[in-house]
């Protein structure tokens, strides 16, 4: 059984490029929350997808936005890159009505932006 | 406000000693809490959970967490620790209906022979 796919496993952009980041869930899962953990912190919860659509979202800037496909898997992307978007990016499925506590995590993509 | 603190950044431990990782949660409602753990280069993993009842929670790899609601605590321990439990490790707090959940900095545990 597979787990969280994630895909890239690392990333190096410039500043102000745009970035994709690919999340495949664990199988019968239909949620994909994304987080970002900056280097020796927790992760931080940017948003949450279900039904294709943005169900909850975190203290994150319009700069990053989401996309759930039919299939469940999502998107992340960050627009205008950051010096201090370099992160690891994590996905974790889940099944809807458990939330945020029935997480599977991915591996995560790190980003790099110099 | 939510949040999670975890005062401890490192901490070293023999291997066979008991150990102790400390976590102090802040939540406007019935708080539900976890411990994760990280291994280098990996994604979280759940070591346990807590939600209502026993406030001695029982999780993989040996570990177990003690909730103690007038403290705001929810401390993880291991009574034997293992070279291979070093990593670091995350306590988080979500709510019911709650989508997301609120992690601490990491305790990073250090395991020497």
């Amino acid at each position: 059984d597979a787990g969280v796919t994630q895909s890239p496993t690392h990333l190096i952009k410039t500043r102000g490029q745009q970035v994709t980041l690919r999340c495949s869930p664990k199988s019968g899962h239909d949620t994909v929350s994304w987080y970002q953990q900056a280097l020796g912190q927790g992760p931080q919860f940017i948003f949450q997808y279900y039904e294709e659509e943005e169900r909850q979202r975190g203290n994150f800037p319009d700069r990053f936005s989401g996309h759930q496909f039919p299939n469940y898997s999502s998107e992340l992307n960050v627009n205008a890159l950051l010096l201090g978007d370099s992160a690891l990016y994590l996905c974790a499925s889940s099944l809807s009505r458990q939330g945020g506590y029935g997480y599977t995590f991915g591996s995560g993509t790190r980003l790099t932006v110099v | 406000a939510q949040s999670v603190t975890q005062p401890d950044i490192h901490i070293t431990v023999s291997e066979g000693a008991s150990l102790e990782l400390r976590c102090n949660y802040s939540y406007g409602a019935t708080p539900y809490l976890f411990w994760y753990v990280q291994s280098p280069g990996q994604g979280l993993q759940l070591l346990l959970k807590y939600f209502s009842g026993d406030t001695l929670v029982q999780g993989i790899k040996g570990f177990e967490a003690e909730f103690k609601r007038s403290q705001s605590s929810f401390n993880l321990r291991k009574p034997s620790v293992h070279w291979s439990d070093a990593a670091e490790y995350f306590c988080a707090v979500g709510g019911a209906g709650a989508n997301n959940l609120f992690f601490g900095t990491g305790t990073r545990l250090t395991v020497i022979p």
